[in-house]
């Protein structure tokens, strides 16, 4: 089966760094995604990757290895609004997005 | 308007009852996406309609209908529904189904809830 594994919660300080790692097995690979989501509203697109290696975008910055089957998102200088629920999907061989359950990030004072 | 709009944002209903969901998406995307969202659970994809034609029926109960009249719109007819299916409904739209880079784009979502 298809399956994409993300941590469930994860708690980190304003002003500091967090990653947050997504793993996958899928049938095929044509990119990955990652979506936020703040409590009560839609997801929306942070990142896209389909090549390996690093794709910074300002405080947030995505990785990919496609042989590990691996990914994460790395956010840089927390503020008190990156708190939020942040997604994994990726896209598989029949262009169906399989989406991973969330990690809920709580950013403390 | 712009983006996607989702009308009602929260939705109390009987099991006896029908309803319908609405999504309007104002981007000019060619593909819209019917998503079930429950606490802890991954997004569940119910529905694709890709130029106006299903692609996509994810083994969905027919106690949900589809229903997409053009591309800038998109419809959840809900008919005896269950307790078990109170979740969050999220509509999506992209430029087509497929295709490796096809980012979707969201609407915020009705809160339904069975009693």
């Amino acid at each position: 089966g298809q399956n994409i594994d993300q941590p469930t919660e994860m708690t980190a300080t304003e002003g500091a760094i967090v990653q947050i790692n997504c793993t996958y097995q899928t049938s095929g690979f044509n990119g990955l995604f990652w979506y936020q989501q703040h409590a009560g509203e839609a997801p929306t697109f942070l990142s896209y990757n389909v090549l390996d290696g690093l794709e910074e975008k300002g405080r947030f910055s995505s990785f990919l290895s496609r042989s590990k089957g691996y990914s994460y998102l790395l956010l840089k200088e927390l503020q008190m609004k990156d708190s939020a629920s942040y997604l994994c999907a990726v896209v598989d061989s029949n262009y169906q997005l399989i989406w991973g359950a969330g990690t809920k990030l709580i950013i403390k004072p | 308007e712009t983006g996607v709009t989702q009308t009602p944002r929260h939705l109390v209903m009987g099991m006896t009852n029908k309803k319908s969901l609405k999504c309007e998406q104002h981007l000019g995307h060619n593909a819209m996406y019917w998503y079930k969202q429950s606490a802890k659970k991954p997004l569940e994809l119910m529905f694709v309609y890709n130029f106006k034609e299903q692609t996509e029926n994810n083994s969905v109960p027919s106690r949900f209908s589809p229903e997409c009249p053009n591309s800038s719109h998109l419809f959840l007819h809900l008919h005896t529904l269950q307790p078990e299916d109170s979740a969050l409904y999220l509509c999506a739209s992209s430029q087509e189904s497929s295709g490796g880079y096809n980012e979707q784009f969201f609407g915020p979502g009705t809160r339904l809830t069975v009693l």
